[in-house]
């Protein structure tokens, strides 16, 4: 069986400043990693994914996300926010390879909420 | 393109009374999920359809039916609803060598 475990529930932060939202998951068997956002009143939109090759990947908006294999993480990162990105975050694992339909396993979600 | 739809986009119901929510997508693929959204409990899968024709029991399967039927559309049916049933409902569907998952605006379901 797969977790994930999205260790902020609630993120504030100030317009222009940086912010990480951390994101660790557990699995006996190699997996994919995404990280999805939610706007208020919407469905869930991906952001970026990690398959394989370089653990840092980069996705819409301007975030990125680092797979450590060794601390089963995947935090996500963006250097300056604006207040349009408040909304909720949340972190998600298949089982790589095999069939494509692979199922999701989400994390509880991280709200960030931006201030100006 | 569409994308995937749902509908209806909110539903009151009373506890007893039963309900098909509609998902279709127009992106041709394989794969149909449903999801309940519950506060500081993330996404569970329902139910899953790999392709057409077959479906499986995810997560929170209990007090859920499914039909897929056919390759755009993947419904859910409450039987019986509960208050335990009051979620936000995501549809979502994936293509063939594709591991992204694209989803619906969602269904807000009370049950009173």
């Amino acid at each position: 069986a797969q977790s994930v475990t999205q260790l902020d529930s609630q993120v504030p932060v100030f317009e222009e400043a940086p912010v990480e939202l951390r994101c660790n998951y557990s699995s006996s068997v190699s997996v994919y990693l995404f990280w999805y956002v939610q706007y208020p009143n919407q469905g869930l939109q991906l952001l970026l994914k990690y398959l394989s090759g370089s653990t840092l990947v980069k996705g819409i908006n301007g975030f990125e996300a680092e797979f450590n294999k060794s601390q089963t993480s995947f935090h996500l990162r963006k250097p300056s926010v604006h207040i349009s990105d408040t909304a909720e975050y949340f972190c998600a694992v298949r089982n790589a390879g095999g069939t494509s339909y692979g199922k999701l396993t989400f994390g509880q979600g991280t709200i960030l909420t931006v201030h100006p | 393109n569409a994308g995937v739809t749902q509908t209806p986009k909110f539903q009151v119901l009373k506890t007893g009374q039963s309900m098909t929510l509609q998902c279709a997508q127009d992106m041709n693929h394989n794969s149909m999920y449903w999801y309940r959204q519950d506060p500081g409990m993330g996404l569970r899968l329902i139910y899953y359809s790999a392709s057409e024709g077959t479906t499986d029991k995810g997560e929170v399967p209990n007090g859920y039916n499914v039909s897929r039927l056919n390759k755009r559309e993947f419904s859910l049916r409450l039987e019986s609803a509960a208050p335990s049933q009051t979620s936000v409902y995501f549809c979502a569907s994936s293509g063939v060598n594709s591991y992204e998952q694209y989803f619906g605006p969602g269904t807000r379901l009370t049950v009173t």
